[in-house]
């Protein structure tokens, strides 16, 4: 199985900050990322596919990058809106897996 | 949109089907999954299934749950069976994009529904 790590786990910063978290996968998954931000009692949201393309309607803020094992998403001048728990997940091979997430928080 | 509707409080080694109704798009002519949330907890996969109708599990739930789906219903199943206290989550589903067999993310996801497994 593909194992897949987050970090920081957590994450606290100011509006308006550069935030980058980073994911990464126990062997190569090629491009095969998603990135999703969940807030408390929603569903999760595709933010990011394919490691490095914006889903339709994402704020240009966000960015993804990587492929191998390491990847990144990177949110420019963070926003209110943007503190939730962010999960990256591999779609190379079953069993299909989640990051742990990271929480962004207030400072 | 996607709707799940099923959930609720359920002994050990109880039974229970949950459902995701699809409006918008036809749900046997895509992929389809589950992902389950224990409270307070990350995200995990549970299982997919192909529009040809091939299914993939997580091991955890391997041989207890059956995803399926209705065409003429336009909604997604899971039969979980043989229940366990650390099914205890929140199920989502999910539409599934892809490039052929490439899964690329899940695009589409409902609201969720409850799942407790208590006696």
């Amino acid at each position: 199985d593909i194992q897949v790590t987050q970090s920081p786990s957590f994450l606290s910063a100011s509006v308006g900050d550069r935030v980058t978290i980073t994911c990464r996968a126990s062997q190569g998954i090629s491009t095969f990322l998603a990135w999703y931000q969940q807030k408390p009692g929603k569903a999760p949201k595709l933010l990011i596919y394919a490691a490095s393309t914006l889903q339709s309607g994402v704020p240009s803020r966000f960015s993804g990058s990587g492929s191998g094992t390491d990847f990144t998403l990177t949110i420019n001048s963070l926003q209110p809106e943007d503190f939730a728990t962010y999960y990256c997940q591999q779609l190379y091979s079953y069993p299909l897996t989640f990051g742990p997430g990271t929480e962004v928080d207030i400072k | 949109l996607l709707e799940e509707s099923g959930g609720g409080l359920i002994q050990p080694g109880g039974s229970l089907r949950l459902s995701c109704a699809a409006s918008d798009f036809i749900v046997t002519s895509n992929y389809m999954t589950w992902v389950r949330q224990a409270p307070g907890k990350g995200l995990e996969w549970v299982s997919i299934i192909y529009s040809g109708g091939t299914t993939h599990y997580a091991d955890s739930v391997k041989g207890r749950f059956t995803i399926s789906s209705d065409n003429s219903k336009n909604t997604l199943y899971l039969q979980m069976n043989s229940l366990r206290v650390d099914d205890t989550a929140v199920y989502y589903c999910a539409r599934v994009s892809h490039y052929g067999d490439s899964l690329r993310d899940f695009d589409i996801w409902g609201q969720g529904t409850m799942v407790t497994v208590s006696s």
